[in-house]
């Protein structure tokens, strides 16, 4: 299993671009999630989706958009980059239940971006 | 809402002494207790969970105590070695889908 996979790794984007953060999972998982992570600071949760077709809000969702068609896709799109968006955005995703339930979160090895 | 609170923020320990990081949370109702690790440019990975029906769980050097009286867990890391130095953070058990982690700890080992 490949586990979680983001793509891109690396990204520079000038303010005012859109893109779409690429995320995807091969286990079969009905969890996955979206943080994002600014320099010496803790995880925040952006946006989270509990099935295929089912998506809501975290902490900061503000400038980005989600959309869950598939079990194994949640892509995460910024829809007019902003400085403030420069940071480490990790996808991750855990089996039906979520993290309540005792399971596991899978992180993806991020995707740095940075606005200019 | 859950909130949890992390400390301290920074813990620098001489190899091969203890290190302790706290978590206090404020749901009386949360059941799962995970602390995840994170190496400098490297994902976040989990080292060890307990869930509220257990005080204490060891694994090798690591272990994870609950109190759940005062609404609180702690990672305790003993024989700290070099390999140890990284971001530690709790997670809060919102009864839901929403995950809050603590604010991290940075452990630095000295060698």
């Amino acid at each position: 299993n490949a586990g979680v996979t983001q793509t891109p790794k690396f990204q520079v984007l000038k303010t005012g671009q859109s893109m779409t953060l690429q995320c995807a999972q091969d286990m079969n998982h009905e969890y996955m999630s979206w943080y994002r992570q600014d320099p010496g600071m803790g995880l925040r949760l952006i946006h989270y989706s509990v099935g295929a077709g089912i998506t809501d809000q975290g902490e900061v969702p503000n400038g980005y958009n989600v959309s869950r068609s598939t079990t194994e896709d949640f892509p995460l799109r910024l829809l007019s980059a902003a400085p403030s968006q420069t940071s480490v955005y990790f996808c991750a995703s855990s089996p039906y239940g979520g993290f309540s339930s005792g399971n596991t979160i899978y992180f993806g090895e991020g995707s740095w971006l940075t606005v200019v | 809402g859950e909130n949890v609170e992390q400390h301290p923020s920074t813990l620098s320990v001489q190899e091969g002494d203890s290190a302790v990081i706290k978590c206090t949370y404020s749901d009386s109702a949360s059941n799962y207790f995970p602390w995840y690790k994170q190496e400098l440019g490297k994902r976040p990975q989990l080292i060890i969970d307990i869930r509220s029906n257990v005080g204490e769980k060891k694994d090798q050097r690591i272990a994870v105590t609950l109190n759940k009286t005062a609404k609180h867990f702690s990672l305790h890391i003993t024989e700290t070695q070099p390999e140890d130095s990284a971001v530690y953070f709790c997670l809060g058990d919102t009864g839901g889908f929403k995950t809050i982690f603590g604010a991290g700890t940075r452990l630095f080992v000295k060698a």
